[in-house]
């Protein structure tokens, strides 16, 4: 049974350029999350997606966008990238709300 | 909002116990979440608390007082792959939890 898995798993970018992460949550979780963890930090909430759609959103700019598809899985999408952003993104998945989330390994992603 | 606050660090000596303290002020309050994270892995759940008291899973046990705003993280018979750090996360009226920075802990001989 396999648990959340993300890919890439380490991507290098320069600024202004856009990335796509993607994530494949665990066996029968319906509820996929994203989070951005620096250095040094806790995992910081970027969005939430339930059925296809955007349920939660954290304080996250619209550069930062997202998907879910119908098998659940979700993409990540960061347009225009900063230096800021070079962080840890992390996807998690649940089957519904406040249920207990399974992280995947993470993106590391570093802004050149 | 929610603010969250913890030890950034701790040490202890293998064998002994530990506790992790975190206080929390949220919008709204529907649980909190401990998780453990080494060092550049993913977080992992460890434990789930709605109610007051004390929930015991194995060597780590989670307490809540939702009045207090204040949960701790007991670890029993410390152990050095417990070296990790420990978030607390309180879950508010969005139903996501919100994490704090963590507390580093440091496990030696």
């Amino acid at each position: 049974d396999a648990g959340v898995t993300q890919s890439p798993t380490h991507l290098i970018k320069t600024r202004g350029q856009q990335v796509t992460l993607r994530c494949s949550p665990k066996s029968g979780h319906d509820t996929v999350s994203w989070y951005q963890q620096a250095l040094g930090q806790g995992p910081q909430f970027i969005f939430q997606y339930y059925e296809e759609e955007e349920r939660q959103r954290g304080n996250f700019p619209d550069r930062f966008s997202g998907h879910q598809f119908p098998n659940y899985s979700s993409e990540l999408n960061v347009n225009a990238l900063l230096l800021g952003d070079s962080a840890l993104y992390l996807c998690a998945s649940s089957l519904g709300a406040n249920q207990p989330q399974h992280f995947g390994d993470g993106t590391r992603l570093s802004i050149l | 909002g929610q603010n969250i606050d913890q030890p950034t660090e701790m040490t202890a000596t293998e064998g002994a116990i530990v506790q992790i303290n975190c206080t929390y002020q949220t919008s709204g309050f529907n649980g909190l979440f401990w998780y453990q994270q080494h060092a550049g892995e993913a977080p992992t759940f460890l434990s789930y608390n709605v109610l007051d008291g004390l929930e015991e899973k194995g060597r780590f046990s989670s307490f809540l007082s939702r009045s207090k705003g204040y949960s701790y993280l007991l670890l029993k018979e410390l152990q050095m792959k417990d070296s990790a750090s420990y978030l607390c996360a309180p879950s508010g009226g969005s139903y996501i939890p919100t994490f704090g920075r963590g507390t580093s802990l440091i496990v030696h001989p």
